[in-house]
């Protein structure tokens, strides 16, 4: 089982809806998790942290389920520039203060006009 | 806000040639760097960390003598793929951890392989 497990997608959704994804993860110890945006032959970049009690930025809401080891994103109006695949990552950091990031495949969104 | 640059953006070679990649940090520096590589639809997998004046630490299944890692200064890693093959054909990323800011890791651009 992969650490971190996403819908691949993809999903075509109208402009102005609203889309959620989620993700899951298997390893309790992740201590804190991000959702990334990658852009086709580019690199990610780092769209939102994730808090248990849930967190805004603009047309953005992520929130995270430790109980049921669950991530969500929802992105209201959604805009042609969403346009992306979106990556659930998972951070742990060790005794030693070592830093790791397990990504998922990500899911593709492709808003349509 | 933290930069890392990441040179070639884009590699074409031949088979058994040997590609070195080059990952700086431009203002912060880094102890830690990271070698991811992602082929296409998948997810970006971990190769390497990369420590400032140590070895790296290889994941699981990566072959240190082929993916040679050099991290000799603070602000500046690289990846060498010795003798590649048309599989290792892949986009390479690296990342910086700037244990100053809150963003867990800044990217570079990444590094788009082709062997033929």
């Amino acid at each position: 089982r992969k650490e971190v497990e996403q819908d691949p997608g993809p999903f075509n959704v109208p402009e102005g809806a609203t889309v959620a994804f989620n993700c899951t993860y298997s390893n309790s110890a992740s201590q804190s998790f991000f959702w990334y945006r990658q852009d086709c032959r580019k690199e990610p970049k780092l769209l939102m942290s994730v808090y248990s009690s849930g967190n805004e930025d603009g047309r953005f809401t992520a929130q995270l389920n430790r109980a049921s080891q669950y991530i969500s994103l929802l992105i209201r109006d959604s805009k042609l520039s969403d346009s992306a695949t979106y990556l659930c990552v998972g951070r742990v950091i060790s005794n030693f203060g070592n830093e790791k990031l397990t990504f998922g495949t990500g899911t593709r969104l492709t808003i349509i006009p | 806000g933290a930069v890392v640059s990441q040179h070639p953006s884009w590699v074409i070679c031949k088979s058994g040639t040997s590609v070195k990649i080059e990952c700086r940090s431009l203002d912060f520096q880094a102890t830690t760097m990271f070698w991811y590589r992602q082929f296409p639809k998948q997810s970006l997998m971990l190769m390497a960390t990369s420590n400032e004046g140590s070895k790296a630490t290889y994941e699981q299944g990566v072959e240190k003598d082929k993916f040679l890692i050099n991290h000799a200064s603070l602000t500046l890693s690289t990846l060498t793929v010795t003798s590649a093959h048309p599989e290792d054909s892949s986009f390479y990323i690296c990342s910086a951890e700037d244990r100053e800011g809150n963003q867990p890791q800044h990217f570079g651009d990444g590094t788009r392989l082709s062997i033929l």
